[in-house]
């Protein structure tokens, strides 16, 4: 129930497409869900977040969509530019008082955008 | 821009050993975390560390794996008797707060155990 699913496992896209990634969760005491963008040799970084009160934020090129329902949620990435190219790892934690915030991992989709 | 560093960036070891990994959180941050990678892996939780203690852990922090915040910026961890499947990137991270809060991850220590 701790788990969470991420797909595809790799990606290309050609410049300028759309570039899909999704997850899936099972715990339903998830309240935070955020994205990390990692490149080789260097450590995830945050790219953007959403909580459950909302089902849809954006952040420039970066959008996610969150269906609370499906216990899904999804990263678009705009525009995909070849700058673009790493790998995404969905995330869920729970923030709630007597959580820790630990952030439980998708197995990450490597994303290559063709120029 | 504050970082959370790590030392070293890489360590090779031979099973059996002990190793330790040295990370220095952002100056006013709260909360530290250990992950780990195994290559092509995802991302796992380790283990949380809040107001000098062990909040939570997971199941792969076993007795063999220790935490410290030996000073008051310096947050280690200690592999007592290193396996082979011990090798992995371990991560370092950091959060002002639970939250609302992102967390900061430092760059990594990939652990070599031969």
């Amino acid at each position: 129930q701790q788990q969470v699913k991420q797909s595809p496992q790799s990606l290309i896209v050609q410049k300028g497409g759309i570039s899909i990634i999704n997850c899936a969760y099972e715990n339903t005491a998830f309240d935070y869900f955020p994205w990390y963008q990692q490149f080789p040799g260097k450590g995830p970084a945050l790219l953007i977040a959403i909580r459950p009160d909302v089902s849809e934020k954006k952040e420039g090129r970066f959008t996610i969509s969150f269906n609370k329902s499906a216990k899904q949620f999804s990263l678009h990435i705009m525009d995909s530019q070849p700058g673009d190219s790493a790998t995404y790892f969905c995330a869920a934690s729970r923030e709630q008082a007597g959580s820790q915030g630990n952030l439980i991992f998708g197995k990450g989709t490597k994303l290559s955008v063709k120029p | 821009e504050p970082e959370v560093t790590q030392t070293p960036s890489h360590q090779v070891t031979q099973m059996g050993q002990e190793v330790i990994l040295r990370c220095v959180p952002i100056s006013n941050h709260l909360y530290f975390y250990w992950y780990r990678q195994i290559l092509g892996q995802k991302v796992e939780f380790l283990v949380s560390f809040y107001n000098n203690e062990i909040s939570e852990k997971s199941e792969i922090f076993d007795d063999q794996f220790s935490v410290e915040r030996p000073d008051g910026s310096n947050f280690t961890l200690k592999i007592r008797s290193t396996k082979l499947e011990d090798s992995a990137m371990y991560f370092c991270a950091s959060s002002v707060r639970i939250r609302g809060s992102e967390q900061y991850f430092g760059p990594g220590t990939r652990l070599t155990v031969t």
